[in-house]
């Protein structure tokens, strides 16, 4: 079995709806982060938590949440989803004593209509 | 500050044909760097990783990375493609593990890579 797994793979909404993408891991990292991906731009930040009672903003987090359920599991919710976040989103974990060593899922890809 | 520029968006090369895929970065502080590959509809796999010990990094596939501080280059290389080589591959920059910093994994742009048979 997959260390991080995301459901769904694929999701197609409309404007306006909210979305839940989750991300399970069973690595037994602390730490867990959210990416969106848009081609040409690489990956970019939109949450990271620390562990079940520390969560961040990244780069990118207007018009999105999270909610880091339990040391596996750490969700993303768009809570009126918009045409501009049609992408790919990758859940990735990391080891606290190697941070920038990270996992990622195999993403989560996302139409907004 | 720091930031990275993969300066080729696509490359393309033969099957059995040497591969570069070039990293340029900059950064306040001793960066680590990275190299990851995606296949596709795949996520994101790390390939290499330097973090200030060997400037030359071997990773996984035969892949290896330069860390040149005077160019402020980290290019990936191969000398032999292979048809399962074709993917996309991003570069990136982080704080140095030592610091104690959060994440701040700065990602490349992607490159895609090609190989021809």
């Amino acid at each position: 079995d997959a260390d991080v797994t995301q459901t769904p793979r694929n999701r197609i909404t409309k404007t306006g709806k909210r979305i839940m993408l989750e991300c399970s891991q069973t690595k037994g990292h602390d730490r867990m982060y959210w990416y969106r991906q848009d081609p040409g731009l690489g990956l970019q930040l939109i949450y990271y938590s620390f562990d079940v009672k520390d969560i961040n903003k990244g780069e990118i987090s207007d018009g999105y949440s999270v909610s880091r359920q339990a040391q596996a599991k750490f969700s993303l919710s768009l809570e009126s989803a918009i045409p501009n976040q049609t992408a790919l989103y990758f859940c990735a974990t990391s080891d606290p004593g190697q941070p920038n060593e990270q996992f990622f899922g195999p993403g989560t890809r996302l139409t907004v209509l | 500050a720091q930031s990275v520029t993969q300066l080729d968006s696509h490359v393309s090369v033969s099957e059995g044909t040497p591969v570069l895929l070039r990293c340029n970065y900059s950064s306040s502080y001793s960066p680590s760097l990275f190299w990851y590959v995606q296949h596709p509809n795949k996520g994101l796999q790390l390939l290499l990783k330097y973090t200030s010990a060997a400037t030359l990094v071997k990773g996984i596939n035969g892949f290896e990375a330069e860390f040149k501080k005077s160019e402020t280059s980290f290019h990936l290389t191969k000398p032999s493609a292979h048809m399962s080589d074709a993917a996309e591959y991003f570069c990136v920059v982080s704080r140095s593990e030592s610091s104690g910093s959060a994440r701040q994994l700065t990602f490349g742009s992607g490159t895609q890579l090609t190989v021809l048979p």
